[in-house]
């Protein structure tokens, strides 16, 4: 099946600094992919929609010059979370459509970012 | 409003027993309606979509529109079973979110 890859798995970084997480399919191109948060024992909150080549629509609530998105090609979106503080930390999940197989969506595996 | 509610945060059955993991939902259209799985330190893995109709290690759910429930059932619960199961929903209209329940956390004991 189609794979989406994040990078890094964990980061680690401190207040104040910037974290860029990488999001990758594969195997497939996606015109579209989704950044979500999850906090501990919660569900998936939907941040933004990151389309190819367009700026990303942000859910309401979502600071969007805090949480920079960009989908520069058709196999990557990045996250960059901007003057991190603690608050931010938490589980980062992207999801990608692949258009191919039903406009199935799959997710990758999830960042951990700790800000200390 | 797109709402999906899973009531149960957790549900504990024995090995061997049948299973239902509840969900209902709002949404104002049709549709699409799905459960995802997380078993421990993975990623989510889509089990079920409506329209495919199917059965997915033996787990089977079914659309009722009259009563806006799309409910996974197993009739008899094995070890591997216990992860963390989301049920989510979509609009029908191509490249939209999935909005997701809070999930239930399922423990099938020995």
């Amino acid at each position: 099946g189609a794979v989406v890859s994040q990078h890094p798995s964990w980061v680690i970084c401190k207040s104040g600094t910037s974290v860029k997480i990488e999001c990758r399919s594969l195997d497939f191109q996606a015109t579209t992919m989704f950044w979500y948060r999850q906090f501990p024992k919660q569900s998936l909150m939907l941040m933004a929609t990151s389309n190819e080549g367009s700026k990303a629509t942000y859910e309401q609530g979502v600071e969007k010059d805090k949480f920079l998105i960009n989908h520069a090609s058709l196999t990557l979106s990045t996250l960059t979370v901007t003057s991190a503080h603690p608050e931010d930390s938490s589980f980062y999940i992207c999801s990608a459509i692949f258009s191919s197989s039903g406009n199935t969506i799959y997710f990758g595996e999830g960042s951990w970012l700790t800000v200390v | 409003a797109q709402r999906v509610t899973q009531p149960e945060k957790l549900l504990s059955v024995f090995k061997g027993a049948p299973v239902e993991l509840k969900c209902n939902y709002s949404y104002s259209g049709s549709p699409e309606l799905f459960w995802y799985v997380q078993y421990s330190r993975q990623r989510l893995q889509l089990l079920l979509r409506h329209i495919s109709r199917e059965s997915i290690k033996g787990f089977t759910a079914d659309l009722n529109k009259g009563e806006t429930s799309f409910h996974l059932k197993k009739p008899f619960a094995q070890e591997e079973d216990s992860a963390m199961y989301y049920c989510a929903l979509r609009g029908n209209s191509g490249n939209t979110p999935l909005v997701f329940g809070k999930g239930t956390r399922l423990s099938v004991i020995a």
